[in-house]
């Protein structure tokens, strides 16, 4: 597809468990977000990466979430010992700038975690 | 800390109406102000963005008024039509951090036909 692409886009889990979260960016775009969206809220900052680095990590809320882009396209969000304060639909975005007035951020339509 | 307070939390306009909705932000350093429309089960995705060196800009029926002085800018959706009913984000970022953007916490428009 052209857009964002993420999966899964439901996902159940039980307190305690890990999970893996997969977005598939537009191809040939370097840079790519992870975002977290309760419900009613606007989307917070989790990371950002630029290639296959994290260049800003600052948003990652604690040591239970980890994010890869081991080959500069596809990212994984990882969240380990899930709690119930994790439940809300995670979005991933990419871009092909990273600044300038040009640019423009592109979202998937989310992964919603629910932790029971 | 909420960098980016947004208000209403919800709005009703009737077909042909116009929608505002208003932003205030702290950080001067914020350089890039755009506005996301989202759709139940969808993800954001741009209208319209403004740099502070402008006053206002418009695409469309969309317009952004940007008051620097007071850091508050505004959206406006002239002609509001029923496909208009959304949820909108204003954000903010840093020239050094584009795309590492703060969001309001978003209004949800209903449009009466």
């Amino acid at each position: 597809g052209a857009g964002v692409s993420q999966t899964p886009s439901n996902k159940v889990t039980e307190k305690g468990k890990y999970v893996e979260l997969r977005c598939d960016p537009i191809s040939g775009h370097t840079a790519l977000y992870w975002y977290r969206q309760s419900l009613g809220q606007g989307p917070e900052f989790l990371i950002y990466f630029q290639g296959t680095g994290a260049a800003d990590d600052s948003g990652l809320p604690n040591d239970r979430f980890f994010a890869v882009r081991p080959e500069g396209s596809v990212s994984t969000l990882k969240i380990q010992r899930t709690e119930r304060g994790d439940s809300a639909v995670y979005l991933c975005a990419s871009s092909a700038r990273t600044g300038g007035f040009s640019g423009e951020l592109f979202f998937g339509e989310g992964s919603r975690l629910t932790v029971l | 800390q909420q960098q980016v307070k947004q208000s209403p939390q919800s709005l009703i306009v009737q077909k042909g109406g116009i929608s505002i909705i208003n932003c205030a932000y702290e950080n001067t350093a914020f350089d890039y102000f755009p506005w996301y429309q989202q759709f139940p089960g969808k993800g954001p995705a741009l209208l319209i963005a403004i740099r502070p060196d402008v006053s206002e800009k418009k695409e469309g029926r969309f317009t952004i008024s940007f008051n620097k002085s007071a850091k508050q800018f505004s959206l406006h959706i002239m002609d509001s039509q029923p496909g208009d009913s959304a949820t909108y984000f204003c954000a903010a970022s840093r020239a050094d951090s584009w795309g590492k953007f703060q969001f309001g916490a978003g209004t949800q428009v209903v449009v009466t036909p």
